[in-house]
């Protein structure tokens, strides 16, 4: 099967800016997770989806938002960049049935706010 | 709160040699642990998770409750375990915590 893949890989914004990040899941996957991963505070769960709906958020403010769409798949926006949210964001995709399934983490997109 | 701590944020050993690497956790419930690792330009991918009692790659993790601990040993360091190593611990509805993380180097 493939992995989870994410787009884009590599993004650069300017403050101000809103970017959309996607990430499909491994197939048959119906929960995704986006994290953002930062030198200074490591990785932070942003907020979970499982058919088509948000289960799971964490401590971000409302300029982090996303979505799920019927195939599972799920974009994350972020709006009004500043410059602390560059950061590489992860997403991960897991069964979804039990919150032990396995997390899959896909190659991460690395997004720097200039 | 719920928080995972890895004091060490490199550890450096000889090949051959045993490694632990400290995990810590706080966690009001019946905690469910996980070590990640990501090695160099790969993804972060699941190594063991204490409920399967598993070893992996040679691996072991053993939960102490009483020290609040999910220390992972490997008796003989080889090269490739080189990787940077992460901690997590499952929280309410599938959401990991994760740790600082510690980075493994292994030398020759």
């Amino acid at each position: 099967k493939a992995g989870v893949t994410q787009t884009p890989r590599y993004l650069i914004k300017t403050r101000g800016q809103q970017v959309t990040l996607s990430c499909s899941p491994i197939s048959g996957h119906r929960s995704v997770s986006w994290y953002q991963q930062t030198p200074g505070q490591g990785l932070q769960f942003l907020f979970e989806y499982f058919s088509e709906t948000q289960r799971n958020k964490g401590n971000f403010p409302g300029r982090f938002s996303g979505r799920q769409f019927s195939n599972s798949r799920s974009e994350m926006n972020v709006s009004t960049l500043e410059l602390g949210d560059s950061a590489l964001y992860l997403c991960a995709s897991s069964l979804g049935q039990a919150r032990t399934d396995t997390q899959y983490f896909g190659p991460g997109t690395r997004l720097t706010v200039l | 709160a719920q928080r995972v701590t890895q004091p060490e944020k490199l550890l450096s050993v000889f090949k051959g040699a045993p490694v632990e690497l400290k995990c810590n956790y706080s966690y009001s419930g019946s905690p469910e642990l996980f070590w990640y690792v990501q090695y160099s330009r790969q993804r972060l991918q699941l190594l063991l998770r204490h409920i399967s009692r598993e070893s992996i790659k040679g691996f072991t993790a053993d939960l102490n409750k009483g020290e609040t601990s999910f220390h992972l040993k490997k008796p003989f360091a080889q090269e490739e375990d080189s990787a940077m190593y992460y901690c997590a611990l499952l929280h309410q509805g599938g959401k990991l915590i994760f740790g600082q993380g510690t980075e493994l180097s292994v030398k020759p």
